[in-house]
């Protein structure tokens, strides 16, 4: 009963360099998401998925890219790390929006990248 | 612009001590607010709450919901060093569908 799986769980990388967090989900859900986590500013979303084939920016875009690849996977890019990029990444996924689970996130356990 | 707002920041308590967090918002077009708990890893859903005065409870966790004041608190009874954790208020932001803004957290410490 995996839930959700993020890969990987640390990363350290050089401003500039590139690199992409893979999420993959086993519940069926039709909703994925990307948030990330700064101290005393909560989870912020960076990229939202609705549906498999369709993608909607988020609160804090600038800087990624996000694939959903199918129903199961989200994955999200940093094209041109910067240190403002350093941070705790979380992928979570819920039911299709307009059902009772639509907001009841279930979340994966977190990639912590660092960028140097 | 959408947003919640969690007090406090942080609390010290000691084991067997009652605490009530405190989340405020401001939502476009409201539908519900949720509660998440978060250990070392992976926020985990405790509560949402979609009417006012009805309280949910699991344990020694309740929460409820103030619709006219726009607040929610989550109590919690007889603490113990396990309840040591950040605990996030959240909301669907009206324009987003069911995409989620969080508050900042408060972080509880439990302490024996």
């Amino acid at each position: 009963n995996a839930g959700v799986t993020q890969t990987p769980k640390f990363q350290v990388l050089k401003t500039g360099q590139s690199m992409t967090l893979q999420c993959a989900q086993d519940m069926n859900h039709n909703s994925m998401y990307w948030y990330r986590q700064d101290p005393g500013m909560g989870l912020r979303l960076i990229y939202y998925s609705a549906s498999e084939g369709t993608t909607d920016k988020g609160e804090v875009p600038n800087g990624y890219n996000v694939s959903r690849l199918n129903k199961r996977e989200f994955s999200l890019r940093l094209e041109s790390a910067a240190p403002s990029q350093t941070s705790v990444y979380f992928c979570a996924s819920s039911q299709a929006s307009g059902t009772s689970g639509a907001n009841v996130l279930t979340f994966g356990a977190g990639s912590r990248l660092t960028v140097l | 612009e959408d947003k919640v707002v969690q007090s406090p920041l942080s609390l010290v308590v000691h084991e067997g001590d009652t605490v009530t967090l405190n989340c405020s918002y401001e939502v476009t077009n409201f539908r519900s607010l949720l509660w998440y708990k978060q250990e070392k890893k992976a926020p985990t859903f405790l509560f949402m709450l979609t009417s006012s005065g009805i309280e949910k409870k699991s344990g020694r966790l309740s929460s409820i919901l103030d619709k006219k004041e726009l607040f929610s608190i989550l109590n919690i009874t007889a603490t113990q060093t396990g309840d040591s954790a950040v605990y996030l208020c959240a909301s669907p932001i009206s324009d987003y569908g069911n995409k989620l803004v969080f508050g900042a957290g408060t972080i509880l410490r439990v302490k024996s």
